[in-house]
């Protein structure tokens, strides 16, 4: 298996209140994702970075901001958490944007 | 942007028999196409891939086919045992995106 930890794996937390999740590899691979899985939509991009300090938004960016200051940490930052923010949320990485991406175990974020 | 389309949503087989999901994309210029499998609880993980200059790939049971003219392709498991009990994403990446596109998934469920 891809050596990616999320931390944490379970968060209950009221709205309004910032939320951040972490996703740490030890792959050194150069891409990070960060991904939302919903009921009825599969898998949906959220953020994702090619580089340190690099990033770059994706198909459901509202309401989420991220930031990668070392290769191996790629964090995603809820700033003011919301009901409809209630998801899974999984990290991935890739050594190169055309190949494989292995993904993490999930944090299931419940926003009450 | 990409858009990936999946069906069906739900497939259920007996043990031995044979599974297929198909899924199609509007980038004609998707150039990346692998096929995810997820477990409960846990992160996808891939089980097979192919690319938009091959037809066809193989893996033991699983088989992928491409057809780019269509923009479709498919997953085909033969034999199909309890442990293939799970939900299949597919997905897609165009040229010069760095981010995968998923379908919305197919839970497939094997009668012992």
């Amino acid at each position: 298996d891809a050596g990616i930890t999320q931390s944490p794996r379970h968060k209950v937390t009221e709205t309004g209140t910032p939320v951040t999740l972490r996703c740490h590899q030890t792959e050194n691979h150069r891409y990070m994702y960060w991904y939302r899985q919903d009921p009825g939509h599969g898998l949906r991009l959220i953020h994702y970075s090619y580089g340190v300090k690099d990033t770059d938004k994706g198909e459901v960016s509202d309401g989420y901001s991220v930031s990668r200051s070392k290769t191996e940490d790629f964090l995603l930052t809820l700033e003011s958490a919301t009901s409809s923010q209630t998801s899974v949320y999984f990290c991935a990485i890739s050594e190169k944007d055309n190949t494989e991406a292995f993904f993490g175990q999930g944090t299931r974020l419940t926003v009450v | 942007g990409e858009n990936v389309e999946q069906h069906p949503s739900t497939l259920s087989v007996q043990e031995g028999d044979s599974a297929v999901i198909k899924c199609t994309y509007s980038d004609s210029a998707s150039n990346y196409f692998p096929w995810y499998k997820q477990e409960l609880g846990k992160g996808p993980q891939l089980i097979i891939d192919i690319r938009s200059n091959v037809g066809e790939k193989k893996d033991q049971r699983i088989a992928v086919t491409l057809n780019k003219t269509a923009k479709h392709f498919s997953l085909h498991i033969t034999e199909t045992q309890p442990e293939d009990s799970a939900v299949y994403f597919c997905a897609a990446r165009g040229a010069g995106r760095r981010a995968l596109t998923f379908g919305s998934g197919t839970r497939l469920q094997v009668q012992p």
